[in-house]
């Protein structure tokens, strides 16, 4: 069965250092990944996606995350911290949910905080 | 575009009420989706739809009804609200599946008393 898996429920940082979200997963195939970011009282946005092309995927905002197989891992980061990225950040697996259909399986949240 | 927009954004209702979510996407995508969120508990997937006039369920559809007559809308619908479905309610879409992104919309707050 896939899940994944969100290490921290709340990362606290400083503006202008360095962000780590992890996050890890577990699949029966090769799995395609996803960062989604939700700010207060909004909807979600996709951050970036892994889909089995290169392991190191950027995305907006200055976000990457690397895939790494043989840790089951998709962790976040950024070098440098604003205080517009506080946030919250979803880690998504797609999976086949019966039939074809590649569904989302979401952790549950890590709420970024960004001191100035 | 609009993208993907939802309507209410916030509704009240009684235990035993009945209500229905609209969702609306200009983007002409497949497939549509309704999720849950809850508090510490990420997203989870009611029910959704890979095209007009197909519906299937999610991880949590008990409770739900959805439809999905036109392409660019997919309905939710509670028959009798239950304090347990006090949540708030997100609608996706997305062109395809599995590597596809999902494009979401803004949310309804809902509150069963």
């Amino acid at each position: 069965a896939q899940s994944v898996t969100q290490l921290d429920s709340h990362v606290s940082v400083s503006e202008g250092t360095p962000v780590l979200l992890r996050c890890n997963y577990s699949s029966s195939y090769s799995p395609s990944l996803f960062w989604y970011v939700q700010h207060p009282n909004k909807g979600l946005q996709l951050l970036l996606k892994y889909t089995s092309a290169a392991t190191l995927v950027k995305g907006i905002n200055g976000f990457e995350a690397e895939f790494k197989k043989s840790e089951t891992s998709f962790h976040l980061t950024k070098p440098s911290a604003h205080m517009s990225d506080a946030a919250e950040y979803f880690c998504v697996v797609s999976v086949r949910y019966g039939g074809s259909q590649g569904n989302l399986i979401f952790g549950k949240g890590t709420k970024l905080s960004v001191k100035p | 575009n609009a993208g993907v927009t939802q309507t209410p954004k916030f509704r009240v209702l009684k235990t035993g009420q009945s209500m229905t979510l609209l969702c609306a996407q200009d983007m002409n995508h497949e497939y549509m989706y309704w999720y849950r969120q809850d508090p510490g508990m990420g997203l989870r997937l009611i029910h959704y739809s890979v095209g007009e006039g197909t519906t299937a369920k999610g991880e949590v559809p008990d409770g739900y009804n959805v439809s999905r007559l036109k392409k660019q809308n997919f309905l939710l619908g509670l028959e009798s609200a239950a304090p347990s479905q006090t949540s708030v309610y997100f609608c996706a879409s997305s062109r395809g599946a599995n590597q596809e992104t999902q494009y979401f919309g803004p949310g309804t707050r809902l509150l069963v008393l």
